[in-house]
């Protein structure tokens, strides 16, 4: 069965720094997100993207966000400049449409583990 | 704006027993309803995926239902096993007319099932 993929597992990184956390989604999916999950806390949305282009994004997604898919395969989520408290879970998820019934299906990644030091 | 919550935040059971998860959500104008389970630091596994226009749900010993009336949906699992003891999620999508995309997912229920 086809899944989302996420890379690395585990980053560690030090304040300040630059982040890109990786996804690869599924093959014949157009629609994708970003999700985080601060230790003990919801699940949150972040952004979504179609097209090459954000099509709904969160307050928490700032201009230290950026997200892109630089070819055909992946889809990045960028933090410019990491703080203590962006240490989360990041989730990535795709679907091959947006409302139509079980093709709208939001899969999701085994995530991204970001610890800031 | 929707909120999910889950009752209850913890909950542990002897092996064997049927029990129920909760979710509650403040918007009935829902798309569809989700329940995920997640492992200690692990990522969401989806269970059960109920639409707007289904009432229940059913894979092997798990069974969802949804109620928009009253804003609940329920997890049931039946005969539980120590396999079983993680976090259940539930998450919510909306309308296209709330002109959102995302889901929103609720605090989460806590299983311990002791051997």
């Amino acid at each position: 069965e086809p899944e989302v993929t996420q890379t690395p597992s585990h980053q560690v990184t030090q304040m300040g720094q630059e982040v890109i956390l990786r996804c690869v989604p599924i093959s014949n999916h157009l629609y994708f997100y970003w999700y985080r999950q601060i230790l003990g806390q919801k699940v949150e949305f972040l952004v979504s993207f179609y097209n090459n282009e954000i099509s709904e994004k969160s307050e928490i997604f700032d201009d230290q966000f950026s997200v892109e898919r630089p070819d055909g395969s992946n889809f990045t989520l960028k933090i410019r400049s990491t703080k203590l408290e962006d240490s989360a879970m990041y989730f990535c998820a795709s679907s091959e449409s947006l409302w139509r019934g079980n093709t709208d299906t939001q899969y999701f990644g085994p995530g991204t583990r970001l610890t800031v030091l | 704006k929707q909120e999910v919550t889950q009752i209850p935040a913890a909950l542990s059971v002897p092996e064997g027993e049927n029990l129920v998860l909760n979710c509650s959500f403040t918007d009935s104008a829902i798309y569809n309803l989700q329940w995920f389970r997640q492992d200690p630091g692990k990522g969401l596994t989806s269970l059960l995926l109920i639409q707007s226009s289904q009432r229940e749900q059913t894979s092997g010993r798990l069974n969802a239902s949804l109620d928009k009336s009253s804003g609940r949906s329920t997890l049931y699992i039946a005969a539980s096993q120590p396999g079983d003891s993680a976090t259940y999620l539930c998450a919510v999508r909306q309308p296209p007319s709330r002109g959102t995309y995302k889901y929103i997912f609720g605090t989460g229920t806590r299983l311990k099932v002791l051997a």
